[in-house]
């Protein structure tokens, strides 16, 4: 079962422009996390946000979480080449304090091109 | 790739045959987890084990096998009873156990399966 849906499965952007990604999920979450994947290789973890909190920066990216709508958003601000890979939102399956593995989305697939 | 190695990269087995993909870690981390990705799709959970000589069933566990015999290690088995076993298969790894939601998930480089 899947609980983060990402939105859009694709995209492609220039060199320097802004990629947003978005989550939707479904149950509620005690924490949602980021993560990158460069083709054929592994994830690597980004950024995690608590359910308490609305917004999270570092460094280029920007993660916002709406838990009344159950959604979250990840901002890449002035994009490069190198940013190309798949995103994947990841939450844990329950509210309360589940002891289950975390459950990943899909994925977007960014393409920036220079 | 955060102190997580698979063997081998690239594996090809004939149809009937089982198969052993090989994850260590040398993180120290208590859980770990066996992922398998079509392309183009999310990952799927296949095992996960929290401590050592026990594991539980993910969302696809037919056709597959682990044991936890070391804290370390953490194999996965593809039995000739999965029908589709061509896949790319990532494991991973969290300090803490399964659940702690604010554990990152260090994972492996993959290994890529293709049955003949």
């Amino acid at each position: 079962s899947q609980q983060g849906e990402e939105d859009p499965q694709a995209l492609s952007i220039q060199e320097g422009e802004n990629a947003t990604m978005n989550c939707s999920y479904k149950t509620s979450i005690n924490n949602l996390q980021w993560y990158r994947q460069n083709s054929g290789r592994g994830l690597v973890h980004l950024i995690l946000i608590r359910s308490n909190e609305r917004e999270k920066h570092s460094g280029r990216l920007r993660v916002t979480l709406d838990t009344s709508k159950k959604s979250s958003s990840l901002l890449i601000t002035a994009s490069r080449a190198a940013d190309t890979a798949s995103y994947f939102c990841a939450t844990d399956a329950f509210g309360g304090s589940g002891n289950t593995p975390l459950v990943f989305g899909k994925g977007t697939r960014l393409s920036v091109i220079a | 790739d955060g102190g997580i190695t698979q063997s081998p990269k690239y594996l090809f087995r004939k149809e009937g045959q089982n198969v052993t993909l090989s994850c260590e870690q040398n993180l120290n981390h208590d859980a770990m987890y066996w992922y398998r990705q079509d392309p183009g799709q999310g990952l799927r959970l296949i095992y996960y084990s929290q401590i050592v000589n026990d594991f539980q069933k993910g969302d696809i566990a037919e056709g597959y096998s682990v044991s936890r015999e070391k804290k370390e290690s953490f194999p996965l088995t593809v039995t000739s009873a999965q029908k589709n076993p061509t896949a790319f298969y990532l494991c991973a790894s969290t300090r803490g156990l399964a659940g702690t939601s604010t554990d990152t998930q260090y994972f492996g480089p993959g290994t890529r399966l293709t049955v003949l």
